[in-house]
């Protein structure tokens, strides 16, 4: 059973609108690490962030933020003002404590910024 | 100075044949993963070693042969190429212990195999 699910396939943006990008994850662990990557066209898979299950402080970093929310189990990740090379395929993974780091990826969100 | 690297970066080939991914990582890490990356970009992790033993080896063809010979090295060998196992393989590493998997996982640029 799926995991991680990101129910966009692709979401398309103009220019300086923001847009989110939903992550839903199912796991009985109390303890759990939540991940965002990035693979733009270039194909490489870039980290952004790491969230523990303990802690669900919000993050802001430049402009992206993360919204953690255990209550409804949703790892939100918002691009503000997005730009063209934001353009990417974004990944919400899930690891477990216990798994060796083992990631279990959603099945991505193509994010399509037009100038 | 490239963290994870893997060669070839594409790789074409024949039905049938025998074919070899290699990847190093110069991170001082102790865990190495492969992950495969089908045609709808569904990312799926194949095999794990930490410290040269393996650790996870998931439902994959027993013609996928992962080895490392040593911390530092995972390759992927596979043998009798199929349609199918056209994709996107990625190599990863992660510093180690059962008890870190909050540790990012830094990737390699992936290997495109495309059999014909």
């Amino acid at each position: 059973a799926q995991k991680v699910t990101q129910a966009q396939t692709e979401i398309s943006v103009v220019e300086k609108e923001d847009v989110t990008l939903d992550c839903v994850y199912e796991t009985r662990d109390t303890t759990y690490y939540l991940f965002w990557y990035k693979q733009p066209p270039s194909g490489e898979l870039v980290f952004l962030i790491r969230r523990n299950s303990f802690d669900e402080q919000n993050e802001i970093s430049g402009r992206y933020s993360w919204n953690f929310q255990k209550s409804t189990s949703s790892f939100n990740f918002t691009i503000t003002a997005s730009q063209v090379v934001d353009s990417a395929v974004y990944f919400c993974a899930l690891s477990e404590a216990g798994s060796w780091g083992k990631l279990q990826f959603g099945a991505g969100t193509q994010v399509v910024v037009t100038p | 100075d490239t963290a994870v690297s893997q060669t070839p970066k594409y790789l074409v080939t024949q039905m049938g044949n025998d074919k070899s991914i290699k990847c190093e990582q110069n991170l001082g890490h102790d865990t190495m993963y492969w992950y495969k990356q089908d045609s709808k970009k569904f990312l799926k992790i194949m095999f794990s070693y930490n410290n040269k033993e393996l650790i996870i080896n998931e439902t994959v063809p027993n013609r996928f042969s992962p080895k490392s010979p040593d911390k530092a090295h995972l390759n992927l060998h596979i043998n009798s190429l199929e349609l199918g196992d056209s994709a996107v393989y990625f190599c990863a590493s992660s510093p180690s212990g059962q008890g870190i998997s909050n540790q990012p996982q830094h990737f390699g640029d992936g290997t495109r195999l495309s059999i014909l």
